[in-house]
């Protein structure tokens, strides 16, 4: 088992530029999480999904949209990138919400110009 | 206002010391979870508890649920326990997490 994976692991964009983060679990696992995590701060949700086809915001939502279409994926968008953008990006699943286990990906780094 | 604070925020200890690392959170929890992130950046989930103690190997985790207090307690420390301690609280479908504490053993 692969456990959770995320695509890219590192890019660079220009502001303004838009791209999509790919997260896949091959555990099964209904929720699905994107945090970020910037320095001198906690990670961050920024999406959450409890289920194939469902999406609900965290903490810091704005700028980034998601989707779950299929149970195993979980893609996290920046239509318009911008510098406060700049962060490291955690997805991670588990079976079910809160009195479950999280397994994190290994992130992406992502610097926005 | 954050959620979840840690103490210390960074820790050395020689190698073969007891270390504890404090979490105290501000709001009701179904759960609270230790996590460690590895130097690489890889994080992995140590404990989840929502009560009473566990312990796996080395690592003890207590919670206080009255006094919203946790513990990770790490005995005989190796230098490969070098990590940052993250810890974090579960409420709802929502989760909030700590600033993290820097530990560094020395051998």
């Amino acid at each position: 088992n692969a456990g959770v994976t995320q695509t890219p692991k590192f890019r660079v964009l220009k502001t303004g530029q838009s791209m999509t983060l790919l997260c896949a679990q091959d555990m099964n696992h209904e929720y699905m999480y994107w945090y970020r995590q910037d320095p001198g701060m906690g990670l961050r949700l920024i999406h959450y999904s409890v289920g194939e086809g469902t999406t609900a915001k965290g903490e810091v939502p704005d700028g980034y949209n998601v989707s779950r279409l299929k149970k195993q994926n979980f893609l996290l968008g920046l239509e318009s990138a911008a510098p406060s953008q700049t962060s490291v990006y955690f997805c991670a699943s588990s079976y079910s919400g809160t009195y479950n286990e999280q397994f994190f990906g290994p992130g992406t780094r992502l610097t926005v110009l | 206002k954050n959620e979840v604070e840690q103490s210390p925020q960074n820790l050395t200890a020689q190698e073969g010391e007891f270390i504890t690392i404090n979490c105290s959170y501000s709001v009701g929890i179904s759960a609270l979870h230790w996590l460690q992130q590895h130097p690489g950046g890889g994080i992995v989930s140590l404990f989840m508890l929502s009560s009473g103690k566990k312990k796996h190997g080395r690592l003890i985790a207590t919670i206080n649920i009255q006094e919203k207090h946790s513990s990770l307690h790490i005995t005989a420390s190796h230098p490969r326990d070098s990590a940052v301690y993250i810890c974090a609280v579960s409420t709802g479908n929502q989760f909030y997490f700590g600033t993290g504490t820097s530990l560094t053993v020395i051998p």
